[in-house]
């Protein structure tokens, strides 16, 4: 299947900080999606986004559909404790029935410090 | 709120066991999906479903089986567990082109 690269791997910042992370894909998507997984949960949806050049913010975060549309970014400002756990990017490949089959990226671990 | 409920948190289990995860939805989805998350690879889809006791595979069934006959839930089975099937296995549901709602995953050790 496709593959979602995702850098970093993983992150230590500290409280207050900005985040930067981003998504490259060697395949065009027309959707990119962005999804956090908390320690012990499952992943829940942040930011949804469906047109190249799209910036489209969720409070403290603003994702990125990169322009060529085989990458996308995320942005975390002032980073708090609670930021803390995987974030993942996703996008849809083919739909079979009423089903979109979802690529999930490899993940990016962010740990903060006080 | 959409409520994705996977049986079991941990589970242990031999090699060459059948295992059999569960995972029920109360949200009357269409969609199910079987993922396993592992450290590095992210998340990779494993089997989905579009509808009762249709199944498509995803992009490793290798080594798995699944079985919708009600609407609501979704299994994952083992046939005969291995060691390198040793994961974090997440199920999640969605509406036709809608957001996947996931469960809170098993964490499976197959020794």
């Amino acid at each position: 299947g496709q593959q979602l690269n995702q850098s970093p791997q993983s992150m230590f910042i500290q409280e207050g900080e900005d985040v930067s992370m981003n998504c490259t894909s060697s395949s065009i998507f027309n959707t990119w999606l962005w999804y956090k997984q908390d320690p012990g949960e499952g992943p829940v949806l942040l930011i949804a986004l469906y047109k190249a050049g799209e910036l489209t913010s969720n409070g403290r975060l603003t994702a990125q559909f990169g322009i060529t549309r085989k990458d996308s970014f995320l942005n975390i400002s002032a980073s708090i404790p609670s930021d803390v756990g995987i974030y993942f990017c996703a996008g849809p490949q083919i739909t079979t029935g009423t089903a979109s089959k979802l690529t999930f990226g490899t993940g990016t671990r962010l740990q903060v410090t006080l | 709120d959409v409520k994705v409920t996977q049986s079991s948190r941990y589970l242990v289990k031999r090699t060459g066991e059948k295992v059999f995860l569960e995972c029920v939805q109360d949200m009357d989805h269409e969609n199910m999906f079987w993922y396993r998350q592992d450290p590095g690879l992210g998340l990779r889809l494993i089997y989905f479903s579009y509808d009762v006791k249709m199944k498509e595979k995803g992009d490793i069934p290798e080594g798995y089986s699944v079985s919708r006959e009600k609407k609501e839930r979704f299994s994952l089975i083992l046939e005969s567990a291995s060691t390198n099937q040793t994961s974090m296995y997440l199920c999640a549901s969605s509406l036709v082109r809608s957001p996947l709602h996931f469960g809170n995953g098993t964490r499976l050790t197959v020794t």
